[in-house]
């Protein structure tokens, strides 16, 4: 099984900065990487997949990079409706998610 | 607008049985692939099972076995059957639409249910 882990488990971050979220892959997985963001109570958001390519209306604020074991989700300035926690998964070999990184209010 | 709407869960003893369900509107559910996701309290996401539109099947090793997906595309509706429930089952339950219509597994989620919880206790 792939495991993805996601650095740092907690980001605190001031409105406006910006955000740079890590998830590491246990072997390749090629650009076969998507983020969710998910808000208390609420389902994921698929925000990026492919590692780069932004799902239909996310912000052009949120961008993806990276392949094979190291990727990146960046916000470019944090908004307040921003605050989540993010989740990277890969789709390489079956499907599993990272453990997530809560992004908060410093 | 797309909709998925789960039902089902509720308080169920080890080793019970409970059916989930979940309905979809706004699109043409047969076209679509469509997958179980389970997020257990306060933790992250686990991927359990996937259908394709043409009822290809695959199961996370967690719940093989004891987990069986189906669909019904005449009723817009998704299905899975939990067997042989353990504590460590308990979850919140999302029905999760995959993007790619026509995958052969599962690749990633564009739309999701509110969830269904399931707590499996005596």
């Amino acid at each position: 099984e792939i495991v993805l882990m996601q650095s740092p488990a907690t980001l605190s971050v001031s409105p406006g900065e910006r955000a740079t979220l890590s998830c590491r892959a246990s072997q390749s997985v090629s650009s076969n990487v998507a983020w969710y963001q998910q808000k208390p109570g609420q389902a994921p958001r698929l925000l990026i997949h492919g590692a780069f390519t932004r799902a239909t209306g996310i912000p052009d604020r949120f961008s993806g990079s990276g392949s094979g074991t190291e990727f990146t989700l960046t916000i470019s300035s944090l908004q307040s409706e921003d605050f989540a926690v993010y989740y990277c998964q890969q789709y390489h070999q079956w499907l599993t998610f990272g453990g997530g990184t809560k992004v908060e209010i410093k | 607008e797309v909709q998925l709407v789960e039902s089902g869960g509720g308080l169920v003893q080890p080793g019970g049985s409970l059916r989930l369900s979940c309905v979809a509107s706004g699109f043409t559910f047969s076209y679509y692939e469509m997958n179980w996701v389970r997020q257990a309290p306060g933790k992250g996401l686990e991927w359990l099972s996937f259908i394709s539109n043409s009822g290809t099947i695959f199961y996370a090793d967690s719940v093989k076995g004891r987990f069986t997906i189906s669909r019904d595309n005449a009723k817009n509706s998704l299905y899975l059957q939990m067997d042989s429930l353990r504590a460590e089952d308990t979850a919140v339950y999302y029905c999760a639409r995959d993007l790619l219509v026509g995958a052969t597994a599962p690749y990633y989620f564009d739309q999701w249910g509110q969830g269904t919880l399931v707590t499996v206790s005596s």
